[in-house]
């Protein structure tokens, strides 16, 4: 199966900094997103990004589809953006899947 | 409305219990999806319905039983579960292969 790979595991900022993170996937992929992980549990679903750029925010998203790999890019972070971050992919093989395979996640935490 | 709910947020349940966690959405999705999530892990996939017909199980022992009612519903049907099946478990919707929402998920915990 497709092999998902996150960078950094852990990110400690500070409130303000901004942050870069990482994810590379083994195959071409049909579907790409990343999503947050609150300390409650819940998943935010951030962006649905395949390929090319989108922002919301202080947050970004890139996809070098052809490269395999994509980035979530966190401007001036907040306490409230502390978290599990997820990048999940799916590689459709004929026929109906939907099968979103994640990454180990990066733990980040933001201290004030 | 971007929102799917579960229900219970919490449940604990002996091993000879036998309970159903619920979930809701109201976007018109037709694919619908059963996640497990272990402390500091990913989710990982259990079961995946479209067009309400079960179309993927990955393996799941069949204590773990789940059902499609109709478009809006998913349930996941618990039996003679194990104390390692307590985990976070987590309902999502999307249109095909599309954007997935998710649920803020039933804490299980299997005494």
């Amino acid at each position: 199966g497709i092999q998902v790979e996150q960078s950094p595991p852990d990110l400690i900022l500070q409130e303000g900094a901004n942050s870069t993170l990482r994810c590379n996937f083994s195959d071409s992929v049909n579907n790409l997103q990343w999503f947050h992980q609150n300390p409650w549990g819940q998943l935010i679903n951030l962006f649905y990004i395949p390929s090319g750029t989108k922002q919301n925010g202080r947050l970004s998203a890139t996809t070098v589809a052809t490269e395999r790999y994509s980035l979530l890019y966190i401007s001036s972070s907040q306490t409230t953006d502390s978290g599990v971050y997820f990048c999940a992919v799916e590689r459709r093989s004929g026929g109906s899947n939907y099968k979103l395979t994640f990454g180990k996640g990066t733990l980040l935490t933001v201290n004030p | 409305d971007t929102e799917v709910t579960q229900t219970p947020k919490h449940l604990v349940m002996g091993m000879t219990n036998k309970k159903s966690l619920k979930c809701e959405q109201h976007m018109g999705h037709r694919a619908m999806y059963w996640y497990k999530q272990k402390a500091k892990k990913p989710p990982e996939l259990m079961f995946v319905y479209s067009y309400e017909k079960l179309s993927i199980n990955e393996s799941v022992p069949s204590r773990f039983s789940p059902e499609c009612p109709n478009s809006s519903l998913l349930n996941l049907h618990l039996h003679a579960l194990q104390p390692e099946d307590s985990a976070l478990y987590l309902c999502a919707s999307s249109e095909q292969g599309l954007r997935a929402f998710f649920g803020q998920g039933t804490r299980l915990t299997v005494v």
